[in-house]
């Protein structure tokens, strides 16, 4: 299986930060990499596929970056409606593993 | 639009069977793989399995593998999933999720999620 790792679990930023939460992969995948939202009592929504294509709807300030096993989901200037636990998942192979999550959180 | 509507919470024993249905609607049913993911109160997400919606095909996860079962039916555009032998760890909210395949493969949307709750 492949193991997907998220850092940092936690962060607190002010409304107006740059906020930067990486993934990496135990193996290379190319861009299998997509990123999900979770606020508080919803399910996961989509943010990034392909790790860097912007699903419909979603704000231009939400961006993906990287390739085969590094990849980082940057919000370019965090939002009220921002604070949520963001989500990697690796779409290579079965299981579709997902990264632990990042609760982002108000400083 | 497209959308997927999951049946109600449900309270089982231990021991006991659940089964989740996830109905959707706004696309061709037989032409998107279905994905099964559950969430553990203040936990990650899990992958549980994947169904063919068009043959039934079916992949289970190593950790639930031989108590999960999951069908559809394809008359009512509805993916089923059942677990059996419930235990308190089973306790989770179930999301059911369709998978776009492209070069590259994604989740959405994703159903509301199903809590199913384990207590004697």
């Amino acid at each position: 299986d492949i193991q997907m790792t998220q850092s940092p679990s936690s962060l607190s930023a002010s409304i107006g930060d740059r906020v930067t939460i990486t993934c990496r992969a135990s193996q290379s995948f190319g861009k299998y990499l997509n990123w999900y939202q979770q606020k508080r009592g919803q399910a996961p929504k989509l943010l990034i596929y392909a790790a860097s294509s912007l699903q419909s709807g979603v704000p231009s300030r939400f961006s993906g970056s990287g390739s085969g096993t590094d990849f980082t989901l940057t919000i370019s200037s965090l939002q009220p409606e921002d604070f949520a636990t963001y989500y990697c998942q690796q779409s290579y192979s079965t299981p579709r593993t997902f990264g632990q999550g990042t609760k982002v959180e108000i400083k | 639009q497209v959308q997927l509507v999951q049946s109600g919470a449900e309270v089982k024993k231990p021991g006991a069977s659940v089964k989740v249905s996830c109905k959707a609607s706004g696309y061709t049913f037989t032409n998107y793989y279905m994905h099964w993911v559950r969430q553990a109160p203040g936990q990650g997400l899990e992958w549980m399995g994947i169904i063919n919606p068009y043959d039934g095909t079916t992949t289970y996860g190593q950790k639930v593998q031989g108590r999960v079962t999951m069908t559809r039916d394809t008359s009512t555009s509805t993916v089923y999933m059942e677990l059996t032998s419930l235990t308190s760890d089973d306790t989770a909210l179930y999301y059911c999720a369709r998978e776009i395949r492209r070069r590259e493969n994604w989740f959405d949307p994703w159903g509301q999620g199903t809590l199913v709750t384990v207590s004697s």
